[in-house]
């Protein structure tokens, strides 16, 4: 079974601190994806990285993908009572199914 | 316009009963998932189709069948209900090829008692 481990587990902050989350696996992936689940809702997909050291921006959020492409990280700067939510790696293996291995979570509340 | 759809919402029921839980997707996509969110909200998939054709297939109890009438549309009937199949249901669909995006629906909260 392919894990994809997270950490920290929960995370509580207050508004204005900065924060990184770690996805973690032994398995290489040929993608990675990060995205933020909110109460009640579906995931919803943040950022793809493919590319071994790629990093991504997305205003606050920064995304980077291990150089060996087993693991990858998030940071967020600044960090908003909007940005409180469930945050999920997810690997992919490619080819024709797609078949997504999501990380064990990372539950994020940010206190104003 | 909801780009993925679910019914029901909710679903409370008895041990032993059997439900259908339904998925549609308008976005034109050709491949379709169901997902389990367990109580500590790890994601793991079920099934996979692709135009109508069951492509991944998990380790799943057969009191689970899935059935896709059209591209555009996923159920996921469930026999013999358990209390262990508490759980979000979450449908989701993509453009079949490896990088693209997965478009997941509000979730069907499945309550066996």
């Amino acid at each position: 079974t392919q894990l994809l481990e997270q950490s920290p587990q929960f995370l509580s902050i207050q508004e204005g601190e900065n924060l990184t989350v770690y996805c973690n696996s032994s398995s290489v992936f040929s993608s990675l994806q990060w995205y933020r689940q909110e109460p009640g809702e579906g995931p919803v997909l943040l950022v793809t990285v493919v590319t071994g050291g790629e990093v991504k921006k997305l205003k606050r959020l920064t995304f980077q993908f291990g150089d060996a492409r087993k693991d990858s990280s998030l940071h967020i700067t600044a960090a908003q009572p909007g940005d409180t939510g469930l945050y999920l790696c997810a690997g992919a293996r490619g080819g024709a199914t797609n078949k997504l291995i999501f990380g064990t979570g990372t539950l994020l509340a940010v206190q104003p | 316009d909801t780009a993925v759809s679910q019914t029901p919402k909710y679903l409370v029921t008895q041990m032993g009963n059997d439900k259908s839980i339904k998925c549609e997707q308008n976005l034109g996509h050709d491949t379709m998932y169901w997902y389990k969110q367990d109580s500590k909200k790890f994601l793991k998939i079920m099934f996979s189709y692709n135009n109508k054709e069951l492509i991944i297939n998990e380790t799943v109890p057969n009191r689970f069948s899935p059935k896709s009438p059209d591209k555009a549309h996923l159920n996921l009937h469930i026999n013999s209900l358990e209390l262990g199949d508490s759980a979000v249901y979450f449908c989701a669909s993509d453009l079949a090829g490896g990088r693209e995006t997965q478009y997941f629906g509000p979730g069907t909260r499945l309550l066996v008692l």
